[in-house]
């Protein structure tokens, strides 16, 4: 069976410090991966989508920027955070072929900005 | 414009009560898919359901129901016996063709169940 993992689970930094937050997909080939925010109290955006290794698209102008340097592998980075990007983030992968597919979630990082 | 939209914000029930969550959802493709995921206070999300734009036939699984009405593009869903345990909030989304299948999520509504 398939399963994604999120890490780290919670994460507490500076306004101007980096970011990196990972996610790892097991037990599938070839996956669509996502990364979304989640504010309190509010919807999900989605920020990221790549349809394969090296490629991604951005969703929303922002300080954050992801990569996927292996197939099953999505990374989530900032050179300075703000504390705008406080928020719940959440990776999901969504099976390649086929259309309309549901999109699976992982556990999420909560990203408390100070 | 929003795509979904999910009315109702917070709902309270007792336990054993049914709770019905509307979504209502806009789009011009013919082909389209709409979802139902749970987010309960561990903040995963859990999907419940996919449903294609040509099938209209309601679904039942345990204690869930799901009703689609192309005619006014809604895709209601419904909780029979809540339980404390379907606390959470619930997003209804809609993935368009014309959106490369992407996800639009509605706002979520709450549902809290009261022992």
């Amino acid at each position: 069976s398939q399963t994604i993992h999120q890490w780290p689970a919670t994460l507490v930094q500076p306004v101007g410090s980096p970011l990196s937050l990972e996610c790892t997909v097991e037990g599938t080939s070839n996956p669509n991966l996502y990364w979304y925010r989640q504010a309190a109290g509010r919807g999900l955006q989605l920020l990221f989508y790549s349809v394969g290794i090296g490629q991604i698209s951005s969703e929303v102008p922002q300080n954050l920027s992801a990569s996927r340097p292996q197939d099953r592998q999505f990374i989530l980075s900032s050179k300075k955070l703000l504390l705008s990007d406080s928020g719940f983030y959440l990776c999901a992968w969504s099976a390649r072929t086929g259309v309309g597919n549901e999109q699976y979630f992982g556990p999420g990082t909560r990203l408390t900005v100070t | 414009a929003q795509k979904v939209t999910q009315a109702q914000t917070e709902i309270s029930v007792v336990e054993k009560e049914d709770v019905t969550l509307d979504c209502v959802y806009e789009t011009r493709d013919t082909t389209y898919y709409l979802f139902w995921y749970k987010q309960p206070p561990s903040g995963e999300l859990v999907f419940l359901i996919r449903r294609n734009s040509f099938d209209e036939q309601n679904e039942i699984s345990g204690r869930y129901s799901w009703n689609f009405q192309k005619s006014t593009s809604s895709f209601n869903f419904t909780i029979t016996a809540s339980q404390v345990v379907d606390s959470a909030v619930y997003f209804c989304a809609l993935s368009e063709v014309s959106n490369d299948y992407k996800l639009s999520f509605g706002a979520g509504t709450t549902v809290t169940v009261r022992a």
